[in-house]
């Protein structure tokens, strides 16, 4: 398996509000899964990495409080930006490695515009 | 840490045949990912190089020097949708199973 489905597809929202950006793995399970972020004509840069049943590892310079990851499930993990600001606009991006393949597979993305 | 250089750039016409390279320098070395991302899309998984040689898939091969930290994608027969940014992967950390450590990328323009 190694559908990755994220949602949603694109959020705009207001300065200070909070967003979640939910991913899935549809076919498989996944203990792990990893949330990128790119910003327009750059490369994707790895925010942090969502372990099932324990707190994620973040990135140096990635603030955890800000950048909330729940993994609850071997299906589900989830990113919520908190207090959001017109900088934190960008993809945002999941991803999972597939069985049995073990090649990391992307969600479709979220784009996210903080007005 | 992981670090991996490829050109930011290429320009090439239909039907002809471009390759795009990639060095990189890391730690423990678990294989060599290319992906494709059209703009506004996500990456989508392209070749995986884990020991020296050529990988053929389709129109597209993937090449790989472990010895020269060196690799690289060919297309062939370019259509104007093959328009995109290519990237080269490394794994990050200490086993193949941890996240991958990206290249800038490479925007590849095909014209007509």
């Amino acid at each position: 398996g190694a559908v990755v489905s994220q949602h949603p597809s694109w959020v705009i929202c207001k300065s200070g509000t909070s967003v979640k950006i939910e991913c899935r793995s549809l076919d498989f399970q996944a203990t792990t899964m990893f949330w990128y972020r790119q910003f327009p004509k750059q490369s994707l840069m790895l925010m942090a990495t969502s372990n099932e049943g324990s707190k994620a590892t973040y990135e140096q310079g990635v603030e955890k409080d800000k950048f909330l990851i729940n993994h609850a499930s071997l299906t589900l993990s989830t990113l919520t930006v908190t207090s959001a600001h017109p900088e934190d606009s960008s993809f945002y991006i999941c991803s999972a490695r597939g069985q049995p393949d073990l090649f990391l597979h992307f969600g479709n993305g979220t784009r996210l515009t903080v007005t | 840490g992981q670090s991996l250089e490829q050109p930011s750039e290429v320009t090439a016409v239909e039907g002809a045949i471009v390759q795009i390279n990639c060095t990189y320098q890391t730690s423990g070395f678990y294989g060599l990912s290319w992906y494709q991302q059209h703009d506004g899309g996500a990456p989508t998984f392209l070749s995986y190089n884990g020991l020296d040689g050529l990988e053929e898939t389709g129109r597209f091969s993937s090449f790989l020097s472990r010895s020269d930290s060196y690799g690289y994608l060919l297309l062939q027969e370019l259509q104007m949708k093959d328009s995109a940014s290519y990237f080269c992967a490394v794994s990050k950390g200490d086993t193949g199973r941890r996240a991958l450590t990206f290249g800038s990328g490479t925007r590849l323009q095909v014209q007509p």
